[in-house]
């Protein structure tokens, strides 16, 4: 079944203590990204990659990093978190089909609560 | 960055009625315009999508419309059901040799009344 999938779905930390969220997906998009969600304020990019070792900042990335070193995955680092890290957070990943943008699969998103 | 603005942010219409979201974006370079709905506890999931060289797309109760010279585009949903009643958002996103991202709407909550 073609997916996107992220883990943990729920995560309670504490401040300073560095996590990892992992996204994989097994479609071979080239694409993959990571919005928070926040009430009122929508889907706001984090970060994004058009491919692999390719990385770019996306509206609000401060705080957090990615990397990519194989296609199908692209985890979200946080190295200090912070309560106004707490967030939903969704991955998603699209195919370039003939150099066009397709459509964008969702994961199912993980909640990080940061005390 | 590419900028969108949508409104409404929230819409309440009864059951049969239509209901219409417009976005606006600020680059004219972008090309893509997906629409996503997002149910409660959910991910976001494609609903419709246009490219910027079709005016109009409609796929069963749905429709989307581009206005490329005025820079906005709207969803239009006919003969709505309760089944509708979700947060929907609007995307648009440059060519991917400019950069591709996309960005989103903030979302408009739609309720549908029995």
């Amino acid at each position: 079944e073609a997916q996107v999938t992220q883990n943990p779905r729920y995560l309670i930390t504490v401040t300073g203590k560095k996590l990892t969220v992992t996204c994989s997906q097994n479609m071979n998009h080239e694409y993959m990204s990571w919005y928070r969600q926040d009430p009122g304020l929508g889907l706001r990019q984090i970060y994004y990659s058009m491919n692999v070792e390719v990385t770019d900042k996306g509206d609000v990335p401060e705080g957090y990093k990615v990397s990519r070193k194989e296609k199908r995955n692209f985890p979200l680092i946080l190295e200090s978190p912070s309560p106004n890290q707490t967030s939903l957070y969704f991955c998603a990943s699209s195919l370039f089909l003939g150099g066009m943008n397709t459509e964008a699969f969702f994961g199912q998103g993980t909640r990080l609560t940061v005390v | 960055g590419e900028n969108v603005e949508q409104h409404p942010s929230t819409l309440s219409v009864q059951e049969g009625d239509s209901a219409v979201i417009k976005c606006t974006y600020s680059d004219s370079a972008s090309n893509y315009f997906p629409w996503y709905k997002q149910e409660l506890g959910k991910r976001p999931q494609l609903i419709i999508d246009i490219r910027s060289n079709v005016g109009e797309k409609k796929d069963q109760r749905i429709a989307v419309t581009l206005n490329k010279t005025a820079k906005h585009f709207s969803l239009h949903i006919t003969e709505t059901q309760p089944e509708d009643s979700a947060v929907y958002f609007c995307a648009a996103s440059l060519p991917i040799n400019s950069g591709y991202a996309l960005n989103f709407g903030k979302g408009t909550s739609l309720l549908v009344t029995p």
